[in-house]
């Protein structure tokens, strides 16, 4: 089984909400990914879990907030978000991070609204 | 960031035809990765190659990794409708590159029946 689940499918908010997006994977992977995905584009890398712990951070603003509560789940808090974060939010995991044979499964995305 | 080159941007086939793209690098890579994804979907993993000169079929996909290890294409037979999407390669280092995929920009696949 190579399942990643995300919740919700789509979400619609306005700049001043808070929403948070849900990942989860039961494949035992110590490593979990969020990915950033404009329409026809390929996913851009936001943040990297390892060992539960925050591993890399490509320079994404303040608004996004990652969290890793357990091995199993990933979590990123949305605040104050801007029309131009409007996009697919993708999560991965993979067995471990940084080996050449760490293959990453994504999962379906979250459709990502910013009125 | 760094990106790999991928072609063709773009297809559009009659169904039974068989269909090759390809994804090249300036720099080698160790893993190479070929990854489907439908419209408001996730990318789906089709094939992943581990060995420089490695040549890994799926059904009716067939997938290599270049010798140079610099290059990797993928070819499907016989298409079908279903095969309609946008397909990435990606390439990885491992530790030498902290494990970051590497994506080229796509190729957008049309069937017509």
């Amino acid at each position: 089984d190579t399942e990643v689940t995300q919740t919700p499918k789509h979400l619609v908010m306005g700049m001043t909400n808070k929403k948070s997006l849900k990942c989860e994977q039961h494949m035992g992977h110590r490593a979990m990914y969020w990915y950033k995905q404009k329409a026809k584009k390929p996913p851009e890398l936001m943040f990297v879990y390892s060992y539960e712990k925050l591993s890399i951070n490509e320079s994404v603003p303040s608004r996004f907030s990652p969290e890793c509560p357990n091995s199993s789940l990933l979590n990123l808090h949305l605040h104050a978000l801007q029309p131009e974060d409007s996009a697919l939010y993708l999560c991965a995991s993979s067995r471990t991070w940084g080996q050449d044979t760490d293959t990453q499964y994504f999962g379906p995305g979250t459709r990502l609204t910013v009125l | 960031g760094q990106q790999l080159n991928q072609s063709p941007q773009s297809m559009f086939i009659q169904e039974g035809e068989d269909v090759s793209m390809n994804c090249t690098s300036s720099s080698i890579f160790n893993t190479w990765l070929w990854y489907k994804q439908d419209p408001g979907e996730g990318p789906v993993l089709l094939i992943a190659l581990y060995k420089a000169g490695e040549l890994t079929s799926n059904g009716r996909l067939t997938a290599q990794f270049g010798i140079t290890r610099k290059d990797s294409f993928l070819n499907i037979s016989a298409s079908i409708p279903s095969d309609v999407g946008i397909y990435f390669c990606a390439g990885q280092r491992g530790s030498s590159n902290t494990g970051k995929l590497i994506f080229g920009q796509g190729t957008t696949l049309q069937v017509k029946p």
